[in-house]
């Protein structure tokens, strides 16, 4: 089983409120991801980081915010939800091994926004 | 449109039976096909990858297969047990970034009666 961690795994919160997604990891990987998954439905990417200090905005538009100080930790911030952010958060981490790249998923966060 | 279609959408067979799951893509450079394995409320499990030059790859009860030619690829499931319950999901990766990007189906959700 993957060395990757996410919490809370479930959060219903009000509209309006700021919510933190958490996301570490322990096996020194340098690339991480964030992706949105509704049911039913592919993963959509929506941030990703090289490493420290580097974050990108992935395919899908998002109203979320990410950072990376750390390289375990990869948190993705909503300022204020709305309940259009109702889903599950998936995180995943990988090697910079670009012909093999294999993602290493944490267990998801499943977010309602009432 | 989705470059990743996968086939049937969904399936239930009885415990001990074999089946058979597909994946149709367009990606193109095509690098890798994975496919991953997500119980209900986690985040997908790598099963098998294969690159371009491997036509047919085993992980125990699950055997891949790849035509590269065809852009197909099929999960075969042996001696299905009630664990194999979840989604298989397929996924693409190109050549076209750094990146290295992904391309996910919308994966075949697998019931085994028991």
């Amino acid at each position: 089983e993957a060395d990757i961690y996410q919490t809370p795994r479930y959060l219903v919160i009000g509209t309006g409120k700021k919510i933190t997604l958490e996301c570490s990891q322990t096996m020194g990987h340098d690339k991480m991801y964030w992706y949105q998954q509704d049911p039913g439905m592919e993963l959509h990417l929506i941030h990703y980081s090289y490493g420290v200090n580097s974050t990108e905005k992935g395919d899908l538009s998002s109203e979320s915010t990410v950072s990376r100080i750390r390289t375990e930790h990869f948190p993705l911030t909503l300022e204020s939800a709305r309940p259009s952010h109702t889903s599950q958060y998936l995180c995943a981490s990988s090697t910079r091994d670009r012909d093999t790249d294999t993602q290493y998923f944490g267990p998801g966060t499943r977010l309602t926004v009432l | 449109k989705n470059q990743v279609e996968q086939s049937p959408q969904s399936l239930i067979i009885l415990e001990g039976k074999n089946c058979t799951l597909q994946c149709n893509y367009t990606v193109s450079p095509f690098s890798n096909l994975r496919w991953y394995k997500q119980d209900t409320g986690r985040g997908p499990v790598s099963l098998t990858i294969m690159t371009f030059s491997e036509n047919t790859k085993s992980n125990g009860r699950y055997t891949a297969t790849l035509d590269a030619d065809t852009k197909q690829s099929s999960l075969h499931i042996t001696a299905s047990q009630l664990s194999d319950s979840a989604s298989y999901i397929c996924v693409v990766s190109d050549r076209g970034s750094t990146l290295g990007r992904l391309y996910f189906g919308r994966g075949t959700q697998l019931t085994v009666w028991p």
